[in-house]
């Protein structure tokens, strides 16, 4: 069984940025598969961030491009996520998903608990 | 303001029908599959429905799925006070080569 759990630090200043990990369990992510980080703002809907393949390409939503950056580190079969120079609009509970189907960079089937990140000083 | 456009509300009561539109365009819903999720308060969001129309093993064949055009609904048969959530529909769009989320809608089980 496939499972997923986010970490990080739950209070980030303004400017500063937004590190999370995705620890991976019951998968290598190295063998296949696309595994993406998507951002909830409190009482708000889904916003894709980005996507990184087992091989290492990555895809970002293009109005977050310039300030993020997923990497994967299969040594620790764990994925991670940086956003730069955050805002109170970066406010968000943040999941890591894995679609349904290794071809496909949707259809999340397998996704984290989320962790909640609070921009403020 | 979401690219893909649902109802922020719907409403029924338990036992009856309810169905969610999500509207989008040629390059997204119009040449791409459609998803469906549930979110109850305060979880990750479940996968119901992927390609359109297919059901994960485990989702009852009370949810289903159908597209036509730009546009993709989903219905819920035989309500349930536990359907009460929020459901968001989810495409990959060719032109922004990005995965869209719908703006979510809010089904209340009367």
């Amino acid at each position: 069984q496939v499972q997923l759990q986010e970490s990080g630090p739950g209070l980030v200043k303004p400017s500063d940025t937004l590190s999370l990990t995705c620890a991976v369990s019951g998968y290598s992510i190295g063998s296949d598969y696309k595994w993406g980080w998507i951002r909830q703002p409190p009482g708000k809907g889904l916003e894709w961030i980005g996507t990184i393949y087992h091989s290492g390409t990555t895809y970002y939503n293009p109005s977050l491009k310039s300030r993020v950056t997923i990497s994967l580190d299969t040594s620790k079969n764990q994925f991670s996520l940086k956003l730069s120079s955050v805002t109170a609009a970066d406010t968000a509970v943040y999941y890591c998903a894995r679609p349904r189907s290794s071809t496909v960079v949707n259809r999340f089937d397998y996704w984290g608990q989320g962790t909640l990140v609070t921009v403020s000083s | 303001q979401s690219v893909l456009t649902q109802p922020p509300s719907v409403s029924a009561a338990p036992g009856q029908k309810v169905t969610i539109s999500c509207s989008g365009s040629s390059s997204n819903i119009g040449n791409n599959y459609v998803s469906w999720y549930r979110q109850l308060p305060g979880t990750a969001p479940k996968l119901l429905i992927y390609d359109n129309n297919q059901r994960p093993s485990g989702i009852p064949d009370r949810f289903s799925g159908s597209k036509s055009g730009t546009s993709a609904t989903l219905g819920i048969t035989g309500l349930q006070t536990g359907d009460e959530a929020d459901y968001y529909c989810e495409t990959w769009d060719s032109s922004l080569r990005a995965v869209l989320f719908g703006g979510g809608t809010k089904l209340t089980v009367l």
